[in-house]
């Protein structure tokens, strides 16, 4: 069964606009991933968050963890046609450092 | 990008026949994935290793097995095709298992008829 779990399932939003997608999980992690997949593509790393960590910044993304909560947020401020894509968030289990991936988030951002 | 590769990347096949998917990479990392992915379903762990000749089953394993033989390479086999096979498939590499952030492969479009 999927450890983490992505909302929405979907988002549409006009270039310039901020995009905040959330991803909760069941049982005590190590890190936490997210990931971005283009259309077609294999998936790329953007941010790791540890759970000792509640927030990390990498450009425009910026991402929360609350493990009280078992949850996280991936936030891109700004964004951009290119932003468009699917994006998943990994979370281990607690005893094993071993990724697994939602169903992700897919984000247009109109032009 | 990572240097790893998957071959083929498409391919399409009649259900029963071995079916073998290729992963390589040029990164010396000692951790591999192989992962389908589905509309609905997102990504999916089938095996993964942790050296050469050490692998292990993730959540969607039946049908499939793997082998390492080299550092470098991870093969996944589907030793007889079924339609339910039909699939995405990715193969992932990371520096290690505490190290975990992953460097995925293009993919492999797999059609089982």
């Amino acid at each position: 069964s999927q450890q983490g779990e992505e909302d929405p399932q979907a988002l549409s939003i006009q270039e310039g606009e901020n995009a905040t997608m959330n991803c909760s999980y069941k049982t005590s992690i190590n890190n936490l991933q997210w990931y971005r997949q283009n259309s077609g593509r294999g998936l790329v790393h953007l941010i790791l968050i540890r759970s000792n960590e509640r927030e990390k910044h990498s450009g425009r993304l910026r991402v929360t963890l609350d493990t009280s909560k078992k949850s996280s947020s991936l936030l891109i401020t700004a964004s951009r046609a290119a932003d468009t894509a699917s994006y998943f968030c990994a979370t281990d289990r607690g005893g094993s450092y071993i990724p697994t991936f939602g169903r992700g988030t897919s984000l247009i951002v109109h032009p | 990008d990572a240097g790893i590769t998957q071959s083929p990347r498409h391919k399409v096949t009649e259900t029963g026949t071995p079916v073998t998917l290729r992963c390589h990479q040029t990164e010396n990392h000692r951790y591999m994935y192989w992962y389908r992915q589905d509309p609905g379903h997102g990504l999916r762990l089938i095996h993964y290793s942790y050296g050469v000749k050490d692998t292990d089953k993730g959540e969607v394993s039946d049908g499939y097995s793997v082998s390492r033989s080299k550092t470098e390479d991870f093969l996944l086999t589907l030793e007889s095709a079924t339609s339910s096979q039909t699939s995405v498939y990715f193969c992932a590499i990371s520096e290690s298992g505490l190290i975990n952030e992953q460097f995925f492969g293009p993919g492999t479009r797999l059609t089982v008829l």
